[in-house]
């Protein structure tokens, strides 16, 4: 079982460019969550989704930030135009049931 | 709506002393608790967590919690600290199917191990 699998680890993107985050969950787990955590800072929810589904995004920016749970393939996370502010770990994780995570090891979005 | 506050974002004990990282939460219905740990540049792994059963949760690296419902807390304790437990732990809560698994983490502790 290879576990939460995110990618890219490390992602540097300049100002207004657009950064993709993937996140393939655990086998078997069908409920996917995104949090981020900006420097010194306890992880923040963004959203939560199922397969094909979003089901929570009430974490998300308004702008700029969309995110989707396809039937074949990764999660992604999109961030369109990306400024300074949006430098933080973003991390995905999974759960079979509700009552726990599996979390993947981060993406590490610097903006330069 | 549920929240958590750890109290002290910087705890420090020396190897084989006692480990107390505190944590209260709040919830509107019968809470789950977590406790999670991060090691620098890496994701967050589960410790253990408190699910409506025993008040006592007994978890991974010799780490346990005790559930108090009249205090809202949920602290995390282990007898003798190891210089491999130098990180940062996370409390975290939900509200479990009441609001589909979403977790509200509390900022977080990090714990220095003096030799």
């Amino acid at each position: 079982n290879a576990g939460v699998m995110q990618n890219p680890r490390h992602l540097v993107r300049r100002r207004g460019q657009e950064a993709r985050l993937r996140c393939s969950p655990m086998k078997g787990h069908s409920h996917v969550y995104w949090y981020r955590q900006l420097p010194e800072e306890g992880l923040k929810f963004m959203v939560y989704l199922q397969k094909e589904n979003i089901i929570d995004e009430s974490g998300m920016p308004k702008e700029r930030f969309s995110a989707e749970f396809p039937k074949e393939g990764p999660s992604i996370l999109r961030i369109q135009q990306v400024v300074r502010g949006d430098s933080a770990a973003y991390f995905c994780a999974s759960s079979p049931n509700l009552d726990g995570y599996t979390f993947g090891s981060g993406t590490r979005l610097t903006v330069v | 709506a549920q929240s958590v506050t750890q109290l002290g974002s910087h705890v420090s004990v020396s190897e084989g002393a006692l480990v107390l990282l505190r944590c209260n939460y709040s919830s509107s219905v019968p809470p789950y608790l977590f406790w999670y740990v991060q090691y620098p540049n890496q994701g967050l792994q589960l410790l253990l967590k408190y699910t409506s059963a025993a008040t006592l949760v007994k978890g991974i690296n010799g780490f346990e919690a005790e559930f108090k419902k009249s205090e809202t807390s949920f602290h995390l304790t282990k007898p003798s600290a190891h210089m491999s437990d130098a990180a940062e732990y996370f409390c975290a809560v939900t509200e479990g199917r009441t609001n589909a698994g979403k977790s509200t983490f509390g900022d977080g502790t990090t714990l220095t191990v003096k030799p």
